[in-house]
Order: C-alpha cells, then sequence, then structure tokens
C-alpha cells in the first residue's frame, strides 16, 4: 500500500501562475484533507472533503480550490499564486467512520515557493 | 510546549534518557488529542492518541498524559533514540461536525549521543 501520494513534491511559480497539487490514498478512506505548513507553524486546514462529491472550506481556504474527482483523489488548485502561498501542502485522509476516524494519514508533502 | 511564530522551541536530550514535550490546549470542549512526529522532509506520522475520558495512554516506548483541569497534554519518550529526533505535533480536536483537529506548533526534539 502507497498510503497517501502527492505530486509533485516541489514547485517553484511565479506570481499569477496556477497550478494543481494532486493527492491520491489507496486506504478506501472517505474523507481527505489538504492543509499548509508554514515555518514554527502547526498545520492549517485549507480545504477538505468529508465524502466524495462534498467539499468544505477550512481554517484558510482563500486563494485556493478543491475538486473531489473520485473516492480515491482531491486536488488542490491554485488559480494565481501568490507568495504568501508559499508553503508545504500536505495532503492528508481519514477512515470512513468510527473509533479511528480521528486520525489523519499523511502525505510526504509539496513544497511549493512563489516568487 | 505550544509557541507560535517562526522559531520552534526544541528539547535537547542525551540518548537513552527520557523525553517529556508538553503542550497546551485552549478549548475545554475539546474531546480527543493526538500526537504527530514529522522527521525532516516527511509528512506527520501517528504516534498515540487519547480521548477525553481517559488520563493516561501507552504505547511502544510512547505514554500520553492527559490533565484536563489545567487543559495540558504531555508525551514521554522512554529511552530515547537518535531516531527519535523530529518536530512533535499535539492537535486537539474541536467539538464540530466535521473531523478538525488543531494542531500546535510544535516541538523540535534532538537526540544527542
Amino acid at each position: 500500500n502507497a498510503g497517501v501520494t502527492q505530486t509533485p513534491k516541489f514547485q517553484v511559480l511565479k506570481t499569477g501562475q496556477s497550478m494543481t497539487l494532486q493527492c491520491a490514498q489507496d486506504m478506501n478512506h472517505n474523507s481527505m484533507y489538504w492543509y499548509r505548513q508554514d515555518p514554527g507553524m502547526g498545520l492549517r486546514l485549507i480545504y477538505y472533503s468529508a465524502s466524495e462529491g462534498t467539499t468544505d472550506k477550512g481554517e484558510v481556504p482563500n486563494g485556493y480550490n478543491v475538486s473531489r474527482l473520485n473516492k480515491r483523489e482531491f486536488s488542490l488548485r491554485l488559480e494565481s499564486a501568490a507568495p504568501s502561498q508559499t508553503s508545504v501542502y500536505f495532503c492528508a485522509s481519514s477512515h470512513p467512520s468510527g473509533q479511528e476516524s480521528e486520525k489523519l494519514f499523511f502525505g510526504s508533502g509539496t513544497q511549493l515557493s512563489v516568487l | 510546549g505550544e509557541s507560535v511564530g517562526l522559531h520552534l522551541p526544541t528539547l535537547s536530550v542525551q540518548e537513552g534518557d527520557n523525553s517529556i514535550i508538553n503542550c497546551a490546549y485552549s478549548n475545554s470542549a475539546s474531546d480527543y488529542f493526538i500526537w504527530y512526529k514529522q522527521e525532516s522532509g516527511k509528512g506527520p506520522q501517528f504516534i498515540i492518541d487519547i480521548r477525553s475520558n481517559m488520563d493516561k495512554r501507552q504505547g511502544q516506548r510512547v505514554t500520553v498524559l492527559l490533565n484536563k483541569t489545567v487543559k495540558h497534554l504531555s508525551l514521554q519518550i522512554a529511552a530515547t533514540q537518535p531516531g527519535d529526533s523530529a518536530v512533535y505535533f499535539c492537535a486537539e480536536k474541536r467539538m464540530s461536525g466535521y473531523n478538525k483537529l488543531i494542531f500546535g506548533a510544535g516541538t523540535r526534539l534532538a537526540v544527542h549521543p
């Protein structure tokens, strides 16, 4: 099992460019998430998808859009990148329900720099 | 402990010693707490979790203690090894309609031989 797979691992953009971060999980999880991590700060939730077909805003959604393509895949799009979006982005997924549903499984991250 | 800003608090320990990493949480209604370990260049990995109806939970070489009176959480690592060097995050689950974890800023653990 690969778990949660993110692509790309690194990306450099110019201000105003667009790009899509891809995420896929093979654990049959219903819920998927996108977080950003900035130096010296904890992970902050950008968007999440509780189940296929639904998406909701997290703490810091401005400047981002998401698509839950199917149960496995959840993408994050930056339509017009800004230097403030320089960060490390993590995708995560969680179990369908029950006692294990709080535990998040993370991908290895995408390091994005916006110049 | 918790910190905001650019500089993470660092705990330096000798190999073989026990480590205690502390975390203060803010919401007395939080009902679930979790510790993650993040090694350089990797995503966070689950270590151990605890629900608010418990005071203590033990795993392999790790123990989490929860003090709801003072809203304090700690992670104890026994016989710390070089491979334990990482940033450790605590997270609390606020009472809300979805699985929403609020993460602390993290503490860096440096293990010296």
